[in-house]
């Protein structure tokens, strides 16, 4: 299986500041990674999928980057509900895996 | 707009068999581009995807091998619903379980999802 590992665990982070979160796979999946963020309570909700395309109704201060083993999700300035956990997922190859999460809190 | 409503127990003895339900609006289980998967959810084992059904020409299934030997995902085409079971479990398969649609023909990715049924595996 194709291990995921986010990075770092937990975020702090200010209004109104960028956040950076890591994923990285333990094999090459080129651009099939997509990144979701689940609130307290709620479903993970897709917001990137191919590495870099935003999901339907995703605003513009989300963004994804890399290819092969390397990626990254950018908030570009973080609001008050962008405030969740963010999950990384492979669908290069069977079964498809979840990193562990990175938690994005308020600093 | 495509919805995904779950239902079914929320204590499962240990031993016996988990059985949910995932109701589909919106779309339809004999989509050519989607397939029907669960994933569950635990402090212990993070996401987990369990297994999938679809629908081309003829009906598929893939299932994770650690629950190889204890699932079934069944579509029921009358009603537009797929269900999960899973056999024989152990408090190890307490968890959030979600049903969720792949898109195949457009992001790959789970787009939609179930709203999650908390399953508790005690005597």
């Amino acid at each position: 299986d194709i291990v995921m590992t986010q990075s770092p665990a937990t975020l702090s982070v200010s209004p109104g500041e960028r956040a950076t979160l890591s994923c990285r796979a333990s094999h090459s999946v080129s651009i099939n990674l997509a990144w979701y963020q689940q609130k307290p309570g709620q479903a993970p909700r897709l917001l990137i999928y191919g590495a870099s395309t935003r999901a339907t109704g995703i605003p513009a201060s989300f963004s994804g980057s890399g290819s092969g083993t390397d990626f990254t999700l950018t908030i570009s300035s973080l609001q008050s509900e962008d405030f969740a956990v963010y999950y990384c997922q492979q669908y290069s190859s069977w079964p498809r895996t979840f990193g562990r999460g990175t938690k994005v809190e308020i600093k | 707009q495509v919805q995904l409503q779950q239902s079914g127990p929320g204590l499962v003895k240990p031993s016996q068999t988990l059985s949910l339900t995932c109701a589909i609006s919106g779309d339809s289980l004999f989509s050519n581009s989607a397939a029907w998967n669960w994933i569950r959810q635990s402090p212990s084992r993070g996401l987990e995807w369990l297994g999938r059904t679809y629908y081309r020409s003829k009906w598929y299934n893939d299932y994770a091998v650690s629950a190889r030997s204890r699932i079934t995902i069944n579509p029921d085409t009358s009603k537009n619903h797929f269900s999960l079971q899973l056999n024989s479990v152990t408090p190890e398969d307490t968890a959030v379980y979600y049903c969720a649609r792949e898109d195949g023909g457009y992001s790959n990715s789970f787009d939609y999802w179930g709203q999650g049924t908390l399953v508790t595996v005690s005597s």
